[in-house]
C-alpha cells in the first residue's frame, strides 16, 4: 500500500535555509493533506494542512505547496531551526470518519 | 493546552496473552482512533470510532482486537492473544471533526511481545 509516498529517508539543513520536504500520493479521494512532525518516542504532532482545493496554505515559518495534477504536495520551512529537527510526516484523508493514510517520514535534520 | 493521554508508555506482554491500552481523548472531541507504528515502518491506521461504533477499521484491525469506550472519558484497544507481530508503538488520536480536520495524537504506548 503505496498511496503516499515520501521519496527521501533524510533531509540535512543548515539552520536559517530552507527546507523543502515532498511527498507523493496515488490515491485521487484524498481531499485533504496534513503535515506531523514527530520527535522520538512522541506522538505525531499536527504543523499544517491543506485542503484539495487549494494550492497553498502557510502558517508562520510553514507552507505546504498542493499540486493536484502531479499528485505532489511539498512543505516548505523557512528559516529552518535545529529545534525543526524531526520526522516529518505527510498524510493523506479523504474519508468522513477522518481515517489518515501516512507517507513513510523523512528525517529532517538542522545543523547549527 | 487539551492533550490525548495514553496509559501505560511501555507494556511487555507474553505471547498469548490479552492487552489492553488505555486513552483519554480530548473532551470535546467525538472522533477517536488507532494508529500502530512498527519500527523503522509507516503509521498504520487501525480503527476509527464515532457514536460508540466502528466507524471505519483497516485489515490489520481483525478479530484479535477490540476497541470500547467503556465511560465518557476513556477510550481502550484490546489485543486478546498478542502475536510477536503485534510489537509495536501504539498511538490513540482524536479529532473534532471526521472529515477535513486535524487529529490530534498522545505520546503512545510501546507494546513489547515477548
Amino acid at each position: 500500500d503505496q498511496q503516499v509516498k515520501q521519496n527521501s529517508p533524510s533531509l540535512s539543513v543548515q539552520e536559517g535555509r530552507i527546507s523543502i520536504l515532498n511527498c507523493d500520493y496515488t490515491n485521487s479521494m484524498f481531499d485533504y493533506f496534513l503535515w506531523y512532525k514527530k520527535y522520538p518516542a512522541e506522538g505525531p504532532t499536527f504543523l499544517i494542512s491543506i485542503s484539495s482545493i487549494k494550492d497553498k496554505n502557510e502558517d508562520g515559518r510553514f507552507t505546504v505547496f498542493l499540486n493536484k495534477s502531479a499528485k505532489h504536495l511539498s512543505l516548505h520551512i523557512v528559516p529552518s531551526q535545529p529545534g525543526d529537527s524531526a520526522v516529518y510526516f505527510c498524510a493523506g484523508g479523504g474519508t468522513s470518519y477522518g481515517k489518515l493514510t501516512f507517507g513513510q517520514g523523512t528525517i529532517l535534520t538542522v545543523h547549527p | 493546552e487539551p492533550e490525548v493521554t495514553q496509559t501505560p508508555s511501555h507494556q511487555v506482554t507474553q505471547m498469548g496473552q490479552e492487552v489492553i491500552l488505555r486513552c483519554v481523548p480530548i473532551s470535546n472531541h467525538l472522533y477517536f482512533y488507532w494508529y500502530r507504528q512498527i519500527l523503522g515502518q509507516k503509521v498504520e491506521f487501525l480503527v476509527s470510532f464515532y457514536n460508540n461504533e466502528i466507524s471505519e477499521k483497516s485489515e490489520i484491525f481483525d478479530d484479535q482486537f477490540s476497541v470500547e469506550r467503556p465511560d465518557g472519558s476513556n477510550f481502550t484497544l484490546k489485543i486478546r492473544s498478542t502475536k510477536l507481530e503485534d510489537s509495536a508503538m501504539y498511538f490513540c488520536a482524536s479529532s473534532e471533526q471526521g472529515r477535513n480536520t486535524e487529529a490530534f495524537f498522545g505520546q503512545g504506548t510501546r507494546l513489547t511481545v515477548v
